[in-house]
């Protein structure tokens, strides 16, 4: 049970923001959302993760709902690097147990 | 320096035989995992050890059994290879804690099973 939803896929146009939603309505209180990709048969590689508050990195922001049912993550510029699956996940930092669902194929298009 | 390597990238065997993969991270983490990727890309946990204790230990059969000599080896040994066992494991690795955790995963293993 990967307790997150995702669009199974979507298109972006290279340079543009991409943004990525994500549904867990179930979320746990101290249960932090993490954000991951793979790129063609790498690799998972991390992103960015949260609890409550907005955050921001090199690679993106991923902005909560205040009710923190919902999330979205935006790559600001997006490549056709970018091109890739990008799971959103909910994960305890105590354990590091992470669930990885289906994800979101995100394609960039030039 | 690669964080996470893994090794062999690639491999073939027969059913019935017995195998393992390696896993060293030189990021000065606690904390290692085991992951298996299907033929499906479903990306799932198997194990994880902090300080070379098990404490995610999924439902995966017992003829998985992970090793950990040490903090920075994670490895992986497999009897009775079936079939279904083929798919990419990937390792990772991170620091536990409250606020947390990055995890650095590995190039992957491409296990095939015939």
């Amino acid at each position: 049970d990967a307790k997150t939803t995702q669009p199974t896929s979507m298109d972006c146009a290279e340079g543009r923001a991409a943004n990525l939603p994500c549904n867990h309505s179930t979320i746990s209180g101290n249960e932090y959302v993490y954000w991951y990709r793979q790129i063609h048969s790498q690799g998972p590689q991390y992103i960015i993760h949260g609890l409550k508050n907005n955050e921001t990195n090199e690679m993106a922001s991923l902005i909560i709902t205040e009710d923190r049912k919902s999330s979205t993550l935006i790559l600001p510029h997006a490549t056709l690097r970018d091109t890739a699956v990008y799971y959103c996940i909910r994960g305890s930092g105590n354990t590091g147990k992470l669930i990885f669902g289906q994800g979101t194929t995100l394609q960039v298009k030039p | 320096d690669t964080a996470v390597s893994q090794t062999p990238k690639y491999l073939v065997t027969q059913m019935g035989n017995d195998k393992s993969i390696k896993c060293e991270q030189n990021l000065g983490h606690d904390t290692m995992y085991w992951y298996k990727q299907d033929s499906k890309k479903f990306l799932k946990i198997m194990f994880s050890y902090n300080n070379k204790e098990l404490i995610i230990n999924e439902t995966v059969p017992n003829r998985f059994s992970p090793k950990s000599p040490d903090k920075a080896h994670l490895n992986l040994h497999i009897n009775s290879l079936e079939l279904g066992d083929s798919a990419v494991y990937f390792c990772a690795s991170s620091r536990l804690g409250a606020f947390g955790n990055e995890q650095f995963f590995g190039p992957g293993t491409r296990l095939t099973v015939l």
